[in-house]
């Protein structure tokens, strides 16, 4: 069985900082893997999607890489800003499109 | 990227009653529809995938008679949870997929509370 997890589970910044978030898997047979943001009581915003074929993608500040052998994908954000301020979640999708969630990181930037 | 919508955002509902929940993609046929359940400080759930035209289909532990699930157009899926109880208060968000696009598209989310 699947299972995802996410470290650290919480996070507080001052802004300006560069940041790693780290998902793991324990299954490497996965299709993609997909990072979303979070904000309190809302619904997902989609960060970046990396097929199980590329190694990373990149969006403004963001950058997420994937190591599929290893079972590990990481989420870096640059010159980390306030309202980057929210939960990251990462989520496999093991190719039947029903994604698998991690457990998520908060993260707090502070000014 | 395609739209998502859910309605209504947030329900209070009294224990017993039903509640039903919306999912809609707004500019996109969604051959799938997922439905999550997300409790507090907890990562999202799925609880069931549903296809237009057919029975939905549920995770290990999913009430299906609980939690019913209609798909009866491309661009709308409903959950229904039925006889709701103070246990059922959580998040619930859907995600819409079509074959022409490469991910899922998820919705705002509903936030039930059941007195």
């Amino acid at each position: 069985k699947q299972e995802v997890t996410q470290i650290p589970a919480a996070l507080s910044v001052p802004e300006g900082e560069n940041l790693v978030l780290n998902c793991s898997f324990t299954d490497s047979a996965i299709y993609n893997l997909q990072w979303f943001r979070q904000d309190p009581g809302k619904g997902l915003t989609s960060l970046l999607l990396i097929q199980s074929s590329q190694r990373e993608q990149t969006s403004g500040r963001l950058n997420a890489s994937l190591d599929k052998s290893s079972g590990r994908s990481t989420l870096y954000i640059a010159a980390s800003q306030p309202g980057d301020s929210a939960t990251y979640l990462c989520a496999v999708d093991p190719g039947t499109d029903k994604l698998i969630f991690g457990t998520g990181t908060r993260l707090q930037v502070f000014p | 990227g395609a739209v998502v919508s859910q309605h209504p955002s947030w329900v209070i509902c009294k224990s017993g009653t039903s509640v039903k929940i919306e999912c809609r993609s707004l500019d996109f046929q969604a051959t799938t529809m997922f439905w999550y359940r997300q409790f507090p400080k907890q990562s999202l759930m799925l609880m069931a995938t549903s296809n237009e035209g057919s029975k939905a289909t549920y995770e290990q532990g999913v009430e299906k008679d609980k939690f019913l699930i209609n798909h009866a157009s491309l661009t709308l899926s409903t959950l229904t949870v039925t006889s709701a109880h103070p246990e059922d208060s959580s998040f619930y968000i859907c995600s819409a997929h079509s074959a022409g696009y490469n991910e899922q598209f998820f919705g705002p989310g509903t936030r039930l509370t059941v007195l």
